[in-house]
């Protein structure tokens, strides 16, 4: 499918588990990015990667960790998780352009995470 | 400290009138602003954006409006219809240093009512 997708919608886990969100986009857009979103403070940037192997820290990166191997995938992996984790995590795409571009972002659906 | 501000959580209009929806921001190094939609369950789309060269940008039933001095942004959506409920987020980019980071409002929760 074309776009931009994550997997797995839903997940529950237990504190202290290690987590992998999948994010895969078919555009091959330069800019990735994660987002949590949480009541009361709308979208906040986790990380974010400029191209294949380059990432650089968010808003909220403590407990998150990113890597980028291929232009195509972006996977955000909690390494011990918490409960303060618990949260819907958005990943995005955008474009490489010039110096007056949309810096529009495409999102996926949103993986809605539990932590117990 | 919010660069960018939606100062009302939420807003009820009827069918067929006028929404508008506020966006307040503090940096004037901002330089491109956006809107975007989300239903539940859903992941953002974007709806419209407007560069800081303009002071108004229409797309059919949609108008951004910025004010520039007074830094402050607005989204018409005219007529309102029922599928226009959502939650609205207003965002902003500055180009300098070209990281194509967002800088996000909390959002709106739209409501319209048949």
């Amino acid at each position: 499918d074309a776009g931009i997708t994550q997997s797995p919608r839903y997940k529950i886990t237990e504190t202290g588990r290690q987590v992998t969100l999948m994010c895969h986009q078919t555009w091959s857009h330069s800019y990735m990015f994660w987002y949590r979103q949480d009541l009361g403070h709308g979208l906040r940037l986790i990380y974010y990667s400029a191209a294949a192997d380059i990432t650089d820290k968010g808003e909220v990166p403590d407990g998150y960790v990113v890597s980028r191997s291929k232009t195509e995938n972006f996977p955000l992996t909690l390494e011990s998780a918490t409960r303060s984790q618990t949260s819907v995590y958005f990943c995005a795409s955008s474009d490489r352009s010039g110096p007056l571009a949309k810096n529009i972002q495409y999102f996926g659906a949103g993986t809605r995470l539990s932590v117990l | 400290d919010q660069q960018v501000k939606q100062n009302s959580p939420s807003l009820s209009v009827q069918e067929g009138r006028i929404s508008i929806l506020n966006c307040d921001y503090t940096n004037s190094m901002f330089d491109y602003f956006l809107w975007y939609k989300k239903y539940p369950a859903e992941g953002p789309t974007f709806l419209i954006s407007i560069s800081s060269i303009k002071d108004k940008n229409e797309d059919g039933r949609f108008t951004v409006f910025l004010n520039k001095s007074a830094k402050h942004l607005s989204l018409h959506i005219v007529p309102s219809q029922p599928g226009d409920s959502a939650v609205y987020f207003c965002a902003a980019s500055a180009n300098a240093g070209n990281n194509r980071k967002l800088i996000w409002g909390l959002g709106t929760s739209l409501a319209v009512n048949p």
